[in-house]
């Protein structure tokens, strides 16, 4: 069957620390990779999106990694602050789909002052 | 602020009844996504419309269903509801007509219903 797994569910680190998240994807053929992050009660808000011909992607301190072979992202958030505390999915859209996206169960990083 | 709007904010009804959900894309956005959010099925894929055309269907009950209409704006239809359809319903839009290769989604607030 179809799974996007996501590490843990939460995930606690102290400020100032690199915080790193795990997607892991089974029996999915991605275009491409999507990370967002969600806070409590609000929409999904989109951070960065890497394609499955690309190796790693940056966005000022956040860095996106893509393994079609390991079948794996990692998403990290260096120098994290308090501010990055909230939920982390992932989502995957397919070679042979419309864009439309498949989350995974999402991460809740919690980062410690 | 991602530029999708939602109403309502908030829905309570009780089970049986038919409810609709508004959503208003970005501006110059072709596709629009529905997703609903529920504690025990995380954010699941309902339906995309790019341009007014029906483009891919999830997990959508037969008792749901969505058009979207010529100035691009959608609406998500759920009828007899039961106490289960209680979730949180995201629509998301992307692919503006000036990139249509653009597609990162841009998330609205959401409409939390609640069926009782």
């Amino acid at each position: 069957s179809q799974k996007i797994e996501q590490n843990s569910e939460a995930l606690n680190i102290q400020e100032g620390k690199t915080a790193t998240l795990t997607c892991n994807y089974t029996n999915y053929s991605p275009a491409y990779l999507q990370w967002y992050r969600q806070d409590p009660g609000r929409g999904p808000v989109f951070l960065l999106l890497i394609r499955e011909n690309e190796k790693e992607k940056r966005k000022e301190r956040l860095k996106v990694t893509f393994d079609t072979t390991l079948k794996q992202s990692l998403f990290h958030i260096t120098a994290s602050q308090p501010a990055d505390s909230a939920t982390y999915l992932c989502a995957l859209a397919l070679i042979t789909g419309a864009n439309n996206l498949f989350f995974g169960t999402g991460t809740r990083l919690t980062v410690i002052p | 602020d991602s530029g999708v709007t939602q109403t309502p904010k908030h829905l309570i009804t009780a089970t049986g009844q038919r409810v609709t959900l508004r959503c208003s894309p970005r501006s110059g956005d072709l596709s629009v996504y529905w997703y609903q959010q529920s504690l025990d099925q995380g954010l699941q894929f309902l339906i995309q419309y790019y341009n007014g055309e029906e483009r891919a269907k999830g997990n959508i009950l037969e008792r749901f269903s969505a058009q979207q209409f010529p100035d691009l704006h959608s609406e998500l239809n759920l009828s007899s509801l039961e106490l289960g359809d209680s979730a949180l319903y995201f629509c998301a839009s992307s692919v503006p007509i000036k990139d249509r290769h653009s597609y990162e989604q841009y998330f609205g607030p959401g409409t939390r219903l609640t069926v009782t």
